[in-house]
């Protein structure tokens, strides 16, 4: 079965980075693609970025300039990198499986963590 | 960008009840529309991918519809698990999710 699991701080402080890893069991995360999404207080989701099977990248043009997704296969974990955050990054955060038919991207995201709040405060 | 709107946001009703749920898009998305369950305190749920094909798994009171631009999810006689709120995703072009549906019981 396959099986994610958010890990990291629950707070940050404005202005620093936020670093959240997720650990994966049961697949292999040289198959298919890897993201991570986040929901904000009050329930919207914003799909972050995805690492794909081959180690390539893809982030949500609104976070480009600050987000970074990496991994290490070693392990079957890839990791979230946010800088310069603020207030408005204050979410649960998920990793999850991005379901592919072709290779060529993502679809729909069939396996979940459980989630990580982060707070964002001084 | 292709916008995702749902209606609506809250919705009661009893059990057995015919549920149905509704997902817009701001253009054509091409059948490339995933639902998702999401219980308080939980992982979302995959439930529809392909805006009608039904996740491994999922009981068969979940069915999903639609084309274009008008999605819908419906659940024919409601369970008192299926308290959750419902989330629609496109994946064409992107992805964007819907501000989600409340669902609770009367």
């Amino acid at each position: 079965e396959v099986q994610l699991q958010e890990s990291g701080p629950g707070l940050v402080k404005p202005s620093q980075s936020l670093s959240l890893t997720c650990s994966v069991t049961g697949y292999s995360i040289t198959s298919n693609y890897w993201g991570w999404i986040r929901k904000f207080p009050g329930n919207k989701m914003e799909w972050m970025g995805y690492i794909s099977y081959s180690g390539s990248t893809s982030y949500n043009p609104s976070l480009k300039s600050r987000i970074s997704i990496t991994r290490d296969t070693s392990k079957n974990q890839f990791f979230l990198q946010l800088n310069s955050v603020t207030t408005e990054d204050t979410a649960t955060y998920y990793c999850a499986r991005g379901y592919t038919t072709d290779y060529y991207y993502a679809d729909y995201f069939d396996y979940w963590g459980q989630g990580v709040m982060v707070t964002v405060s001084s | 960008d292709i916008q995702m709107t749902q209606s609506p946001s809250l919705l009661s009703a009893s059990v057995g009840d015919r549920v149905t749920l509704s997902c817009k898009a701001s253009q054509s998305i091409y059948n490339s529309l995933a639902w998702y369950q999401q219980k308080l305190g939980e992982a979302p749920k995959l439930l529809i991918y392909d805006a009608n094909s039904l996740q491994t798994g999922i009981p068969s009171r979940f069915s999903g519809s639609g084309s274009g631009t008008d999605y819908t999810l419906t659940i024919s006689s409601l369970q008192p698990e299926d308290v959750a709120t419902y989330f629609c995703q496109k994946y064409y072009s992107g992805y964007t999710f819907g501000a989600g549906t409340k669902l609770e019981l009367k």
